[in-house]
């Protein structure tokens, strides 16, 4: 079955510190990945997605690569803020058709810290 | 714009006992997903709705059951709950699925059994 595996967490930066997340997964076929946000007591929300190998996603600074031949989506931003931190999920979706293609496999999540 | 709207955000229940959150998706959006987030873990997928009519199940126990109705909400009941039941429960919808179909994703039911 599909999984997503999450670097270790939770990371603590300070401001204008460079970020990494690490991602990898497995799947069979061609998935759609993805990155989610969620901020304390809210809702999951998209941040950046790319749905075949080379593409980039990238949204508020953020960016990830899909790249298929290591099957990773490493989320990185230059400059974090403040405002960042929060809980940063992995996620896949499946390539069978129908509602395979929103039906989501999330990593474990990685707490972000940002201190001024 | 218009969010997913779910029902009631928080919901205390004594074990043994029944719940029903509900979950309106975004107004033309034909699908829908239950997913459950226990404490620090990731959610997990319990299952969907396309056109009102379930279209893929996930780790959802046999005391849970969901619909979606004619105008297109859902409802998850769950019976004879268990301690472990505590936990997040998340509502998303989409529309047309395709690849790299973005889930749109409620606040979330906070429910505590106790």
């Amino acid at each position: 079955g599909n999984s997503v595996t999450q670097m270790e967490g939770p990371v603590t930066l300070s401001e204008e510190a460079f970020l990494t997340i690490n991602c990898t997964y497995t799947a069979t076929g061609y998935p759609s990945l993805f990155w989610y946000v969620q901020y304390p007591g809210e809702g999951l929300q998209l941040l950046l997605k790319a749905t075949k190998a080379d593409d980039k996603g990238s949204n508020k600074g953020f960016e990830a690569t899909y790249r298929k031949e290591t099957t990773s989506f490493h989320l990185e931003k230059g400059s974090v803020q403040v405002s960042d931190s929060a809980v940063y999920f992995c996620a896949l979706s499946g390539d069978a058709g129908g509602t395979s293609y929103g039906k989501l496999t999330f990593g474990q999540g990685t707490i972000l810290t940002v201190h001024p | 714009a218009a969010g997913v709207i779910q029902s009631p955000r928080h919901l205390i229940k004594e074990k043994r006992e029944t719940a029903t959150l509900k979950c309106y998706p975004i107004p033309r959006h034909d699908t829908v997903y239950w997913y459950q987030q226990g404490p620090g873990q990731d959610p997990q997928f319990l299952i969907s709705f396309y056109e009102k009519m379930q279209s893929d199940k996930g780790s959802i126990p046999d005391r849970f059951s969901a619909q979606q109705f004619s105008d297109y909400h859902s409802e998850l009941n769950m019976s004879s709950l268990e301690l472990g039941d505590s936990a997040l429960y998340f509502c998303a919808s989409s529309f047309l699925v395709d690849r790299g179909t973005e889930a749109f994703f409620g606040q979330g039911t906070r429910l505590t059994v106790v």
